[in-house]
Parts: C-alpha cells; sequence; structure tokens
C-alpha cells in the first residue's frame, strides 16, 4: 500500500540551527511527494513538492530532494527562524486520481 | 490559489448530537474534499464532493454517519452526526489547485470536541 512516515516531534531548535525533517514512503508506483506546512491556527499550505525522482524542491530556505532509492523526502533548512514555528506534513499523491497520504505531522518549535 | 472559509472554527459539543461544518471557496471547483486529522495522527480523506452527485466516501467512512451536501460550485457542508467522543478532531476542506495541479489547498479547519 501507500504511506508515509515522518519523525516524530516536537522538535525544538535555537534560531539559525540547521533542521532536519526526515520523511520516508512506502508507494506503488512513482507519486509525487509533497510538504505541507501548518502555521498555528491557519490551514495547512504547500511549502514544496517535487514530481520525480532527483527533483529539488525549494521554498523560503526549505528544500528537499526525491530520493527514489531510499525513498526518502528529508525536508532541511540551513537556518530556521522564530517564524518557522509550525506543524510540518509529509505527503504523496499520484497524478491519477485526488489520493493524498499525508505523515502524522512533525511539530517544530524555534526558540530566540 | 483558492481560498477557503471553514466555519466553526472550533466547537464543544455533547455526545449524541450533530454538527454542521460549512466550507466556502472564493472560486469555482470541481472537487472538495473532507479530511479528518485526529490527535496526534496523519490526515484522512473522509470524502469527495462533486457538485450534482452523491459524495464518494473513503473505506470506514459511511453518508449516516457523515453526510455530505454539494449545493454549487463554491460550497460544501459535512455534517458529523451522533457524535460521540471519538469524533473530536480537526475536520478539514480542502480543494485541488493552486501552485499547479495536483496540490491541495486547505481551509483552516474545524476543531470539534465531544464531551
Amino acid at each position: 500500500g501507500n504511506s508515509v512516515t515522518q519523525m516524530e516531534g516536537p522538535v525544538t531548535l535555537s534560531e539559525e540551527a540547521f533542521l532536519t525533517i526526515n520523511c520516508t514512503y512506502t508507494a506503488t508506483g512513482y507519486p509525487s511527494l509533497f510538504w505541507y506546512v501548518q502555521y498555528p491556527g491557519e490551514g495547512l499550505q504547500l511549502l514544496l513538492k517535487a514530481t520525480k525522482a532527483d527533483d529539488k524542491g525549494s521554498n523560503k530556505g526549505f528544500e528537499a530532494t526525491y530520493r527514489k532509492e531510499t525513498t526518502s523526502f528529508h525536508l532541511e533548512k540551513g537556518s530556521v527562524q522564530v517564524s518557522d514555528s509550525a506543524v510540518y506534513f509529509c505527503a504523496l499523491s499520484f497524478n491519477t486520481g485526488n489520493q493524498f497520504y499525508f505523515g502524522t505531522g512533525t511539530s517544530l518549535t524555534v526558540i530566540p | 490559489s483558492a481560498v477557503i472559509s471553514q466555519k466553526p472554527s472550533r466547537d464543544i459539543c455533547q455526545r449524541g448530537t450533530s454538527l454542521t461544518i460549512q466550507c466556502q471557496v472564493d472560486s469555482q471547483v470541481t472537487m472538495m474534499f473532507w479530511y479528518r486529522q485526529q490527535p496526534g495522527q496523519s490526515l484522512t480523506l473522509i470524502a469527495t464532493a462533486n457538485q450534482g452527485s452523491e459524495a464518494t466516501y473513503e473505506s470506514g467512512f459511511v453518508i449516516d454517519k457523515f453526510p455530505i451536501s454539494r449545493p454549487n460550485l463554491t460550497f460544501s457542508t459535512l455534517t458529523v452526526s451522533n457524535m460521540s467522543p471519538e469524533d473530536s478532531s480537526i475536520y478539514l476542506c480542502s480543494v485541488e489547485g493552486g501552485n499547479g495541479a495536483n496540490v491541495l489547498t486547505f481551509g483552516a479547519g474545524s476543531r470539534l470536541t465531544v464531551l
């Protein structure tokens, strides 16, 4: 079946620290991969995506590379800010149909 | 991308009652999706709502428990019927689109607590 596993939180970092949130997936086929972010009191927003192997998605200083060989899509940022405090969700989807599979979310808190 | 408004944003409900969540989109969309986000768990798709036809429910979800209306291309409702504490969740409305195809845009969610 299809599923997404991401590292459990919560994660607490100091400002300017390096961030990695691990995400691995299981899929029957070749999915697109996504990271969504949910800021407090808001809906999920697309952060970045990658549609095929070796693609790198990037946005707002965050990046993730679609690694088919390790079935991973780890989220990284070189220097986090307090404003990055949010819950991050890894997800996969296939272009046919509209079924998305989400991870359980990882809560990030960045302290000054 | 589409802007989605959901209400109520949160509510506290008594066991056995029903609550209807409304979802309004600022543009016409073909499909609207209802998700549930239980505490500490991932998002789970409840159903897909198409205008002019019955909603399509995912495994484990039934129309009697989660009736859905889709009267036009910008609006949908989800009712959580005969609620129990296990229904305490965040319920999210979403549509496809924004930043390309195969991308979901979400409302802020409706946080329900059932006592």
